[in-house]
C-alpha cells in the first residue's frame, strides 16, 4: 500500500532551526508537497519538489531524495507564528495526492 | 487572482439531519475540484473530486454525496448525518496540468450531535 510517515509532534525554541522529516512509499512519484496548517485553519502551500535536491524559499527550505523516498522541511530562525502542523503529501503515478498525518510543531520562547 | 469560497465556517447539526456545504472558485475556469475531510489530529482524507461539470469521483463509500452543477461550484451533501461525519471539511481546487498544487478553502467545522 501507499504510505507517508512523518513525526507526530516536534518541539523547538524560538530563533532556532528545526527539520521535519517525511518518508514515503507510493505507487509512482510525481512530486512532493509541503503544506502548513494552523489550528482550525486550512492548509496553505509551502513548497513542491519533484527533482532531487534542496529548494529554498526564505526561512523555509525543502529537500528531496527520490532514491531514498525521503524529504525534509527545514525551518530557520523560528518564530512563534511557525507553531502549526506541517503536512507532507506525495503525488502518485495517477496524480492523486497521498497525505501524511502531519507533524505538529510547537515553538517555545 | 483566483479565490475559493467555502461556507459555512462552522456547523452544528443533529444526527439524522441533512447537510449541504458549498464551495465556489473565482478567477479561473474548468478547475479540478476536491472535497476532503480531516478528523481531529489526523491527515486529509479525499472524499470526492471532479474534473468537470457533472463528473464526480468518489474515493470513500459513505453516506455523503457531491455534485458539480456549474463549472466553479462544488457541493457536498448528505441526506442523514451520522456521528462519524463530524470533522473539518475542506474544499480545494487545482489547475488541470497534473503537477499543480491544491489551494484550499477556509474549511467548515462540522459537529454532529
Amino acid at each position: 500500500g501507499q504510505n507517508i510517515d512523518q513525526p507526530t509532534e516536534m518541539t523547538a525554541t524560538e530563533g532556532a532551526i528545526v527539520q521535519i522529516n517525511c518518508t514515503y512509499q507510493t505507487s509512482g512519484f510525481n512530486g512532493l508537497f509541503w503544506y502548513q496548517q494552523h489550528a482550525g485553519e486550512a492548509p496553505t502551500f509551502l513548497s513542491y519538489n519533484v527533482l532531487d535536491g534542496l529548494e529554498e524559499k526564505g526561512r523555509f527550505s525543502s529537500f528531496l531524495s527520490r532514491s531514498k523516498g525521503y524529504s525534509y522541511l527545514l525551518l530557520k530562525e523560528l518564530q512563534m507564528k511557525d507553531s502549526a502542523s506541517y503536512l507532507c503529501a506525495v503525488m502518485d503515478s495517477n496524480y492523486q495526492l497521498i497525505w501524511g498525518a502531519g507533524t505538529k510543531l510547537i515553538i517555545k520562547p | 487572482s483566483q479565490t475559493i469560497h467555502q461556507w459555512p465556517a462552522t456547523l452544528v447539526q443533529p444526527v439524522g439531519s441533512p447537510l449541504s456545504l458549498e464551495c465556489t472558485v473565482e478567477g479561473t475556469s474548468n478547475p479540478n475540484l476536491y472535497w476532503y475531510r480531516q478528523a481531529a489530529g489526523r491527515g486529509l482524507q479525499l472524499l470526492f473530486y471532479s474534473v468537470g461539470i457533472g463528473q464526480i469521483s468518489s474515493e470513500v463509500p459513505q453516506n455523503l454525496s457531491a455534485s458539480r452543477p456549474q463549472d466553479r461550484q462544488f457541493i457536498l451533501s448528505s441526506k442523514k448525518l451520522l456521528l462519524s461525519d463530524s470533522g473539518f471539511y475542506l474544499c480545494a481546487w487545482s489547475y488541470k496540468t497534473g503537477y499543480e498544487k491544491l489551494l484550499f478553502g477556509s474549511g467548515t467545522q462540522l459537529s454532529v450531535l
